[in-house]
């Protein structure tokens, strides 16, 4: 799977947008990209996902770049409750090599 | 909830204790994992069960054994651990073939038991 590259940490102000980058230069064409979270100290939820038409649902919207080698998430109205660690990783959708690999995430601190 | 159930949320033991940890799906997954994170770590990838067959054993250390007894329950078997082995275990589910209908190979995680190794 190719390796992702996300800022450690960002802030955002409650009741804003809060745009998270991921940088995925080494995609290759069969993967997507999906993101997931993870409040403290439990286990990561999936968010969302990607080939490469920008998507949206209930809790985000994700954009990828006409070359795919970036994408951004956005959480369009920022709570306190989305602090949380992000994380972006590509791989292939289905069948084959399977093994998802977690990176160090973006930590997401979202103040008052 | 998330579909995914694992039992005890938190468990103490000695060096010398013998403990198992249970993961428990009900959402018709075909493939089972078990990570370790530890503080300020990434999480690690520990083991793959894929219809019941292990397909991944990421160099764990053979005090922690795993076993999938059928494709809605997994377990990790842990002996003689380390105080470093203190850790959230994570455990999580797919359905790999689905996900190549939808794209979508996703991953469903349980809440994680918290070990702590004395």
């Amino acid at each position: 799977d190719a390796k992702t590259t996300q800022p450690p940490s960002m802030d955002c102000a409650e009741g804003r947008a809060a745009n998270l980058p991921c940088n995925h230069s080494t995609i290759s064409g069969n993967e997507y990209v999906y993101w997931y979270r993870q409040i403290h100290s439990q286990g990561p939820q999936y968010i969302i996902h990607g080939l490469k038409n920008n998507e949206t649902n209930e809790m985000a919207s994700l954009i990828i770049t006409e070359d795919r080698k970036s994408s951004t998430l956005i959480l369009p109205h920022a709570t306190l409750r989305d602090t949380a660690v992000y994380y972006c990783i590509v791989r292939v959708g289905a069948g084959g090599s399977y093994i998802p690999t977690f990176g160090r995430g973006t930590s997401l601190i979202v103040h008052p | 909830e998330t579909g995914v159930t694992q039992t005890p949320r938190h468990l103490v033991m000695g060096m010398t204790n013998k403990k198992s940890l249970k993961c428990e799906q009900h959402l018709g997954h075909n493939a089972m994992y078990w990570y370790k994170q530890s503080a300020k770590k990434p999480l690690e990838l520990m083991f793959v069960y894929s219809l019941e067959e292990r397909v991944e054993n990421n160099s764990v250390p053979s005090r922690f054994s795993p076993e999938c007894p059928n494709s809605s329950h997994l377990f990790l078997h842990l002996h003689t651990l380390q105080p470093e082995d203190s850790a959230l275990y994570l455990c999580a589910s797919s359905h790999p073939t689905q996900g190549a209908l939808s794209g979508a190979n996703v991953l469903t995680f349980g809440a994680g038991s918290r070990l702590t190794v004395l």
